[in-house]
């Protein structure tokens, strides 16, 4: 399993953009990259997903740059209520969240 | 929009105790997991459960604990003799094929006293 490396803690301010940056510098050939977000006292919920180049949806863009050693996630104009922790994953699509192991995240917290 | 569901919500019990956890996945999903994460820690996962089966499990999921589908909507976690340690929020999760995105109930906290 590829492991990857995120800051622990980031904080901005409402209306900014947040870029939070993974490292998975052992990423395989069929592995995807996957972004969760998880408040506090409840489960994690799916962002966003992506192979390479860049994927965006209602929600998140998200960046992988040509080599896919690392990506970013980036949170346009964020709101308190993105006050949340995000988790950088990196497994084989096929094998969903049985074979994606959560990291530590990146805490990160949005003031006004 | 469909949602994983878990009852209770918060369960205490005495240690030594068996307890069952369960939740109902999204109705047309196939593949079915539990995680649990100890306040301030991470989510671990424990199981994974497709076509009546285990698919695969964590070191932590030892002997005493156990998951069964007893019927087309319900799955459930059962923990044969709690110890302190397992006082955790456990989350309940299902995904429709192995290649989607897992939908994660709110989880049940457990305390074990």
């Amino acid at each position: 399993l590829a492991k990857t490396t995120q800051p622990i803690s980031m904080d901005s301010y409402e209306g900014q953009e947040v870029n939070i940056t993974c490292s998975h510098n052992n990423i395989a050939t069929n592995d995807y990259i996957t972004w969760y977000q998880q408040f506090p006292s409840q489960g994690p919920r799916f962002i966003i997903q992506g192979y390479k180049t860049k994927v965006t949806n209602e929600v998140a863009s998200l960046f992988i740059p040509a080599d896919r050693k690392s990506s970013t996630l980036s949170l346009p104009r964020v709101s308190l209520s993105d006050t949340a922790v995000y988790y950088c994953l990196v497994g084989a699509s096929y094998s969903s969240a049985s074979k994606i192991i959560f990291g530590s995240g990146t805490r990160l917290s949005i003031r006004p | 929009e469909p949602e994983v569901t878990q009852t209770p919500s918060h369960q205490v019990t005495q240690m030594g105790q068996e307890v069952i956890l369960r939740c109902v996945p999204i109705s047309n999903h196939l593949y079915f997991y539990w995680y649990r994460q100890i306040l301030g820690q991470k989510v671990e996962f424990l199981v994974s459960f497709y076509n009546n089966e285990i698919s695969e499990k964590s070191e932590i999921f030892d002997d005493q604990f156990s998951v069964e589908r007893p019927d087309g909507s319900n799955f459930t976690l059962k923990i044969r003799s709690t110890k302190l340690e397992d006082s955790a929020m456990y989350f309940c999760a299902s995904s429709a094929e192995a290649n989607t995105e897992a939908f994660f109930g709110q989880g049940t906290r457990l305390t074990v006293v």
